[in-house]
């Protein structure tokens, strides 16, 4: 009954690859996001998705395609992957307008 | 640029006292403020916010000030438990360009010990 599952916990994958990251929340929000945590802790924001729209794309190369089927998903499809990648992505999910979110486990994205 | 700062990497206290993790902030129309904690392995859980509107809220062992004139939040522990011990992080948004936009900081490792 996990409230934000995502998978793969682990990723670890060659230079040049695609690969995808699935994210699902049972928690009923209309809100989902996609953060990265690089190396130095950092954790920001990548995408904001409400009821499937996107309403958050903060600067982030377009290799990174978030894709919502519904508004309990939203997976991050990322094309021709770079050493830079390598990092933990969070999933979160919130209320509309709510300020505090619920975060998944994370995956962790290496790049070889 | 961060406009959330957590200038302490790490934080020991000895179980039973008081932990204080600080938080400051450049951007003057963050009106919201969040702490969460995290454990290895797992994901950031919410653990006490605060409204621009207050300057104290408490829940349990937890207290939350904001000094909005030093942009400046702190969250208190009293008393420290060694479950305490994990990465805590501060954040923040400003209602008028997305409530759902949240800024954080680079987290304080605490560890509280037996």
């Amino acid at each position: 009954d996990t409230a934000v599952s995502q998978t793969p916990k682990y990723l670890v994958t060659q230079m040049g690859n695609d690969k995808s990251i699935k994210c699902e929340q049972n928690l009923g929000h209309d809100t989902m996001y996609w953060y990265k945590q690089d190396s130095k802790k950092f954790l920001k924001i990548m995408f904001s998705y409400n009821n499937k729209e996107l309403i958050i794309n903060e600067t982030v190369p377009n290799r990174f395609s978030p894709k919502s089927p519904d508004k309990a998903h939203l997976n991050l499809h990322i094309n021709s992957l770079e050493l830079g990648d390598s990092a933990v992505y969070f999933c979160a999910s919130s209320r509309r307008w709510a300020n505090e979110q619920f975060f998944g486990p994370g995956t962790r994205l290496t790049v070889l | 640029d961060q406009q959330v700062k957590q200038n302490s990497p790490s934080l020991s206290v000895q179980e039973g006292r008081i932990s204080i993790l600080n938080c400051d902030y450049t951007n003057s129309m963050f009106d919201y403020f969040l702490w969460y904690k995290k454990y290895p392995a797992e994901g950031p859980t919410f653990l006490i916010s605060i409204s621009s509107i207050k300057d104290k809220n408490e829940d349990g062992r937890f207290t939350v000030f904001l000094n909005k004139s030093a942009k400046h939040l702190s969250l208190h522990i009293v008393p420290s438990q060694p479950g305490d011990s994990a990465v805590y992080f501060c954040a923040a948004s400003a209602s008028e360009t997305g409530a759902n936009n949240l800024f954080f900081g680079t987290g304080t490792r605490l560890t509280v010990i037996p």
